[in-house]
Parts: C-alpha cells; structure tokens; sequence
C-alpha cells in the first residue's frame, strides 16, 4: 500500500500562504498524488492531482519534484473557512487508504 | 455539477438490527466505495466495488457487512447485525475509472449511523 506522511496539525493566519508537505517514498511508476479536503461531518472534496512538476487550478497549487516523493500543496491566502483536515493520497489499486491527514486551522 | 447523493443523513438503529445504507453514486461512473469515520477518527476504508463484484475489502468489512447494485443507479451498504462500534459517519464514494485509473474520488454527505 501507498504510505503517505504528513504533518498532524497547522495553525496559519488569513491572509497568508499555507504549505502542506506530504512524503511518499514509495510512490510508483504510476501513482498520481491526490488531495483532498474535509470540513467536520462532510466527505472528503478533492482539491487537486498531480504527476510531476507544478499543477494550479482556481483552488490550490501543488508542487511535486523531479523525484516525486515529496509533494506540496499550497493554499493562496486562506481565509478561516479552510479550516479543515487535509489529506495526500495515492490512487493506487482499488484500496485507496487515507491517513491521518493535517489539521489546519487558520486563525483570525 | 454532478454529485453522489447518500440517504438517510441520519439513521438510528437498535443494536442487532439490520440496516441498509443508500447511495447514488454519479452516473459514468464506474468504481464505487464505502468508507465510515468513527467520530474524532480518520477514514477508514471499508470496500471498494467494480464489474459488479468487490474489487477490495479491508479488515472491518467482515462477514456483517455487505454490498450490492441491485439496478443501474444505487449502491447499497448492508449491515447485518448492527453493533455499538458500527456507530460511525458512512460515506459512500465513485470515481471514474474508465480510462483513467488515477481519477479521482467523488464523496457524498454521508449517513451517520447511531446504533443505541
């Protein structure tokens, strides 16, 4: 299975650019790394895939190096309703496991 | 946009009942889940369904849980013998598939499930 590491918890301020880094080495040849979001008793929303390099769509960016076992999602100025879980996955097979994720609370 | 729609929000069951969770997952697609998050937990993986046959199944989705598509648009979650510990949110989920193995999940709300 696909293991991902993310940090537990984030605080940010409105306002400011928030990074979320998620680790996974043992990603395969063909795994695409997928984000999601999650408010309190919602399913989880897809934010955004990427393979390599730099994906940008009207949420978030992510950023992916060259050897693609890390990845980054960036949230532009976040307000306090992206407070919420963030979760990095691999949509490999049909067992597609989520972590713990990251909690971010943005603060006012 | 389209979206998977899951009813009931709210199900309230006795222990040892059986209930039957509903969902209509969005129309092109062709890979179905069931995922449940205990309150404060992370989600848990539960099944994965495809061809008309589970494709997965993880370690709680034990002989008391079952799935079907019994006509072209709903995905049933079955549970058998209900247990205090299966009070839980129950999220069911599709995506794609066709062409794209990589595509990504599509949530709906989800039916909170007490069993008393």
């Amino acid at each position: 299975l696909a293991k991902t590491t993310q940090p537990i918890s984030m605080d940010s301020y409105e306002g400011q650019e928030v990074n979320i880094t998620c680790s996974h080495n043992n990603i395969a040849t063909n795994d695409y790394i997928t984000w999601y979001q999650q408010f309190p008793s919602q399913g989880p929303r897809f934010i955004i895939q990427g393979y390599k390099t730099k994906v940008t769509n009207e949420v978030a960016s992510l950023f992916i190096p060259a050897d693609r076992k890390s990845s980054t999602l960036s949230l532009p100025r976040v307000s306090l309703s992206d407070t919420a879980v963030y979760y990095c996955l691999m949509n490999r097979d049909d067992k597609i496991i989520f972590g713990k994720g990251t909690r971010l609370h943005i603060l006012p | 946009e389209p979206e998977v729609t899951q009813t009931p929000s709210h199900q309230v069951t006795q222990m040892g009942q059986e209930v039957i969770l509903r969902c209509v997952p969005i129309s092109n697609h062709l890979y179905f889940y069931w995922y449940r998050q205990i309150l404060g937990q992370k989600v848990e993986f539960l099944v994965s369904f495809y061809n008309n046959e589970i494709s997965e199944k993880s370690e709680i989705f034990d002989d008391q849980f079952s799935v079907e598509r019994p006509d072209g648009s709903n995905f049933t979650l079955k549970i058998r013998s209900t247990k205090l510990e299966d009070s839980a949110m129950y999220f069911c989920a599709s995506r794609e598939g066709q062409g794209n193995n990589n595509s990504p999940l599509h949530f709906g709300n989800g039916t909170r499930l007490t069993v008393t």
